[in-house]
Parts: structure tokens; sequence; C-alpha cells
């Protein structure tokens, strides 16, 4: 069993829905947890970064984080054409430690 | 400003050839790492530093090596290519010592075909 699942999609939606990302993992070490967003044939950007559980927003962008359930989401409000990409989870135990561990990536497109 | 880049942007080479892939930071950044991007599987750790002549195995290291001869580049070398590591390979830096986040910034990736 993987230790970070994500599922692959795909997810097609119409411009403007709400979309919901999600990781569940089994490791209870993990502490930071982070979005990559990553459009065709380009390297992954970081998108949103959280410590332990709570949520944060950025924008349109709101990243939630379950320790207790191990279960992580990223929520996209008024999604856009430009959205579409494959988002992954990662996650890491120590601050500083830098070795992420990546979920598989959801391919997401925002149909107009 | 401050990039990653990679190169080759795309090889395609035979079985059992020695390949190298090259990975040049210009952050400064002390940690390194090289992933493989496959399709159900995510981002794989193969190799990773955390400064020069430091070196480590990730999770699917077999077959891969690296050395870290100055702060900039981590070459990656597959010893002898085999059919299953053709794929997508990123290399990414960071610096935790700026504090604040884990972010890795990645590079745009080598497109590699073992024929």
């Amino acid at each position: 069993q993987k230790e970070v699942e994500q599922d692959p999609g795909p997810l097609s939606v119409p411009e403007g829905a709400i979309v919901s990302l999600n990781c569940t993992y089994s490791n209870s070490a993990f502490q930071y947890f982070m979005w990559y967003r990553q459009y065709s044939r380009k390297g992954p950007e970081l998108l949103m970064y959280t410590y332990s559980s709570g949520n944060k927003e950025d924008g349109r962008f709101t990243a939630q984080v379950d320790k207790s359930s191990k279960y992580i989401s990223l929520f996209i409000r008024d999604s856009q054409p430009s959205d579409s990409a494959t988002y992954l989870c990662a996650m890491t135990a120590n601050q500083g430690a830098q070795k992420l561990v990546f979920g598989q990536g959801t391919r997401l497109t925002i149909n107009p | 400003d401050a990039e990653i880049t990679q190169s080759p942007r795309h090889k395609i080479t035979e079985t059992g050839r020695q390949v190298t892939l090259a990975c040049h930071q210009t952050w400064n950044h002390n940690n390194m790492f090289w992933y493989r991007q496959d399709l159900g599987h995510g981002l794989r750790l193969i190799h990773y530093s955390y400064g020069v002549q430091d070196t480590n195995k990730g999770e699917v290291s077999d077959g891969y090596s690296v050395s870290r001869s100055n702060t900039e580049d981590l070459p990656l070398t597959l010893e002898s290519a085999a059919s299953s590591q053709t794929s997508v390979y990123f290399c990414a830096s960071s610096d935790p010592s700026g504090g604040g986040t884990d972010t890795q910034y990645f590079g745009p990736g080598t497109r590699l075909t073992v024929l």
C-alpha cells in the first residue's frame, strides 16, 4: 500500500465550479503538507503549504488538513480554464528534512 | 533571475548504454533531488543530496547514481540503461535554512526513452 494515496482522475468540471481534490496518507508522522500544480510538460510548482491540522486560504484556493483522519484537501473556487493541470499532494514529517512523499497526482480539466 | 535547468530536455538511448542527465541551479541551494514521474506512480525520489559530497538513496535508486562536487550541479547517471527507466526525470532544489516552507523548486524535466 502506498504511503500517500491520491485519485488520479481524470477530473473534468465546467468553468466556475468548485473543485475538491483529496489525498489520504498512512504515516501519522507527517506534519507538513503541500499541494503542487503541474502544467503539461512542465515541472511542478508549489501552490499551497500548510502545517499540521487546519485550513489555509489563498485567493481562490483553500487547503485543509485533518490529521485525525489522515486526510488533506484542496478546494478551488470559481474554477478557471487556466486551473487545468495536474495537482499533486506532498507531505513530510520534519521541516527541513526535505524528503517529500508525493501522491500520484490528479489530472484536472476545467471546461469553458 | 535564479533558476534550475535540466539538459537534455529529450533523450533517446539504447538498452545498456550509460546516460547522464544534467541538473544545474543558480540559487545556491544546499539540497538537490532527482525524481522520476510515471503514470500511476506520481513523483518518486531517486537520489538526493544535502550538500557537497553528500548523496543519499531514495525510494527507487537501483540502477542510478549521483555525485555532488559543487553546490550548483547534481548529475544523474544511469549506469546501464534499461527499458524500465523510460520516464520523465525532474530535478529539484531547496534551501530550508531560510526558514518557513519546505519548498522544492523543480526544473522543466528530461524525457528519457530507452529502446
